[in-house]
Parts: C-alpha cells; structure tokens; sequence
C-alpha cells in the first residue's frame, strides 16, 4: 500500500535560516509525490510534485525538493526562511488504483521565529 | 491556473438539519473530485471520491447514507451531511483532477462545519 511519513510534528527555525521538512514514501511501482502547504481554516495550496526526472524539483515561493529513492525520502527544503513560511506542511502520494487519490502523510507544523 | 471554488467557507446549523457543500471547478472540467475531512490539528482524511456521472465511491468507514455526494456535471460536486449532529462539526476540503491531469490536484478553501 501506498504510504508517506512526517516523522516531525513540529519544526522550529529561525527567519532567514535554511529550513527542511521531512518526508519518507513506501510505495509499489512509481512514486508520484507532492507537496502542499495549509494556512489556518484555509484549503492546501500546491508547491510541488515529483513525477519524474531531475531529483531536484523547484517550486512555488522558493520552496524545492530533493527525491532521494535509495532512501524513499522526499524532504522540503528553503534556503532562508520566512516569518509567512509559518504554516502546516502536508506530503502526499498518488495512490495507485482507478481514482489516483492522494495520500497524506501526517503534516508538519513549521514555525518561522523573527 | 487552476482554480477550484468551495461554498460555503463556513456554515453553523442545528442539530437534525441537513446541510450542503458545493465544489465547483472554474476553469477545468473535473473528471474526479475527493471529499477530505479534517480534524483540528490532523491530517486529511479522505472520505469518498466521485466521478462525473458515476455513484460515489466512499472509503471504509464513512457512512454513504449520511455524506451523501453528487458529482452531476464536469464541474461541480456537491456534499450534503444529513441528519447532522455535533460530533459531523469538522473542516471538510475537496479536491478536483482534470481527466486531462493525471497529477494536477487542485483543493478547495474549505468548509467549517459546526452544528449546534
């Protein structure tokens, strides 16, 4: 079955130094990962996926992402954080199947302190 | 980019009384929509996918009878929590794929549920 995993409930940085957000992935076949952030009582707004290709996917607001296979990981990262960054980060999987749903991991609180 | 609209953001109703949800899809005709719920500081817990034309498919656990789910056009599904009853006040989120997408998942803003 299709997983992923945010081993961190909670990351602390301070604004302006580089942040990551961790995510592991099991997954049968191809790995189709993303990443989404939520701003309090809001929906999740798209940053970036991997579906192939260079491991190094660049996103929205400066954010990237390393897909790494021979460790299943696919951690966000920034090289400077923002105080605005403060928000909660979901990894998702396509699950495979005829729908393609998304499966999220448990999601990653990230506090940028001034 | 894609954009899809969800009405409304935030609803307060009796216990008993049955409420709505639309999603809709602006500007791409969703072939697949997902219905999330999420509780406070959890994930997203998905509830059922629909599928223009197609009954629901709900996921274990989610009583069909009571999440009733309407996908009737290319462009907007609807839930509609029945009988509601304090322990449904939850933030629900949907989601819309393009049959010409295989991977471009566009959510909604959400919809807070809170029944008195």
């Amino acid at each position: 079955a299709q997983s992923v995993a945010q081993p961190e409930d909670q990351v602390n940085v301070a604004e302006g130094n580089p942040l990551t957000v961790k995510c592991t992935y099991s997954v049968s076949g191809n790995p189709y990962l993303f990443w989404y952030v939520q701003y309090p009582n809001r929906g999740l707004q798209f940053l970036l996926k991997y579906i192939t290709g260079d491991n190094l996917v660049k996103g929205s607001y400066g954010f990237e992402a390393e897909f790494n296979k021979s460790q299943t990981s696919f951690h966000l990262k920034k090289p400077s954080a923002l105080v605005s960054d403060s928000a909660l980060y979901f990894c998702a999987v396509r699950g495979a199947g005829g729908y393609n749903k998304l499966i999220f991991g448990a999601g990653t609180r990230l506090a940028v302190h001034p | 980019g894609a954009v899809v609209s969800q009405h409304p953001s935030w609803v307060i109703c009796k216990s008993g009384t049955s409420v709505k949800i639309e999603c809709r899809s602006l500007d791409f005709q969703a072939t697949t929509m997902f219905w999330y719920r999420q509780f406070p500081k959890q994930s997203l817990m998905l509830m059922a996918t629909s599928n223009e034309g197609s009954k629901a498919t709900y996921e274990q656990g989610v009583e069909k009878d009571k999440f009733l789910i309407n996908h009737a056009s290319l462009t907007l599904s609807t839930l509609t929590v029945t009988s509601a009853h304090p322990e449904d006040s939850s933030f629900y989120i949907c989601s819309a794929k393009p049959g010409t997408d295989n991977y471009g998942y566009t959510f909604g803003s959400g919809t807070r549920l809170t029944v008195v």
